[in-house]
């Protein structure tokens, strides 16, 4: 069974850090790309990033490109995302999904619970 | 990037009635690259639809997705207690992918 679980939101101020991680099993993890997806409370999704499974080709929207950085260890089977310079439009629960393929499809076949992040003073 | 307009916004019906939800394209896109989600509420995203037409694994012949260019459209043929979600489209051709504001499915 394929369990996706994310960590690592919480309160953060405005122009801080925060790494979010994602703990993937069930599934050979290099055989998928991976991606975050976000939603701001009460509001609709936007893909925030995603990840070539053995590649390291990354891809990014554009309200994010800059600021947050996507990774993945193929040897602890993690997702991660590294969010700097935080303003409170980045407030959002982050889900973090796995895509039927190795390449970046966007097919989101899979999601986490989802981790809060909340930026504010 | 393909800008993904739903109606409507929201749906009120009852169990049993057949649920047609629409989804448009600012531009023109390939059907292979069209998807619907459902979210319950308090729940992760499911993919429902992928290719336009052909259901993920695991989701019930009731759901089925149809359409082309720039006009979608995602089919429940009889409600179930447990189909009223929000349910998003979603264009995956190219990066940035890009989802729909959503269409709530409410009970009436």
């Amino acid at each position: 069974e394929v369990r996706l679980v994310e960590s690592g939101g919480g309160l953060v101020q405005p122009g801080g850090s925060l790494r979010l991680s994602c703990a993937a099993s069930g599934f050979t993890f290099t055989s998928h790309a991976m991606s975050w997806v976000r939603q701001a409370p009460g509001k609709g999704l936007e893909w925030v990033s995603g990840i070539g499974g053995t590649t390291s080709n990354t891809y990014y929207a554009n309200s994010v490109k800059g600021r947050l950085t996507v990774s993945r260890d193929n040897y602890k089977n993690t997702l991660y995302l590294q969010m700097n310079s935080l303003t409170g439009e980045d407030t959002a629960i982050y889900y973090c999904a796995k895509e039927s393929r190795g390449y970046n499809s966007g097919i989101f076949d899979s999601w986490g619970e989802g981790t809060l992040v909340t930026v504010s003073s | 990037e393909a800008v993904l307009t739903q109606s409507p916004g929201t749906l009120s019906l009852s169990p049993g009635e057949r649920a047609t939800l629409s989804c448009r394209a600012s531009q023109s896109v390939s059907s292979s690259s069209l998807a619907w989600y459902q979210q319950r509420p308090g729940q992760a995203p499911r993919l429902l639809i992928y290719g336009a037409s052909s259901r993920a694994t695991g989701i019930p012949d009731r759901f089925s997705g149809s359409g082309s260019g720039t006009d979608f459209t995602l089919t429940i043929s009889r409600l179930e207690p447990e189909d009223f979600a929000v349910y998003y489209c979603q264009h995956y051709g190219n990066s940035p992918y890009t989802f729909g504001q959503g269409t709530k499915l409410e009970i009436k």
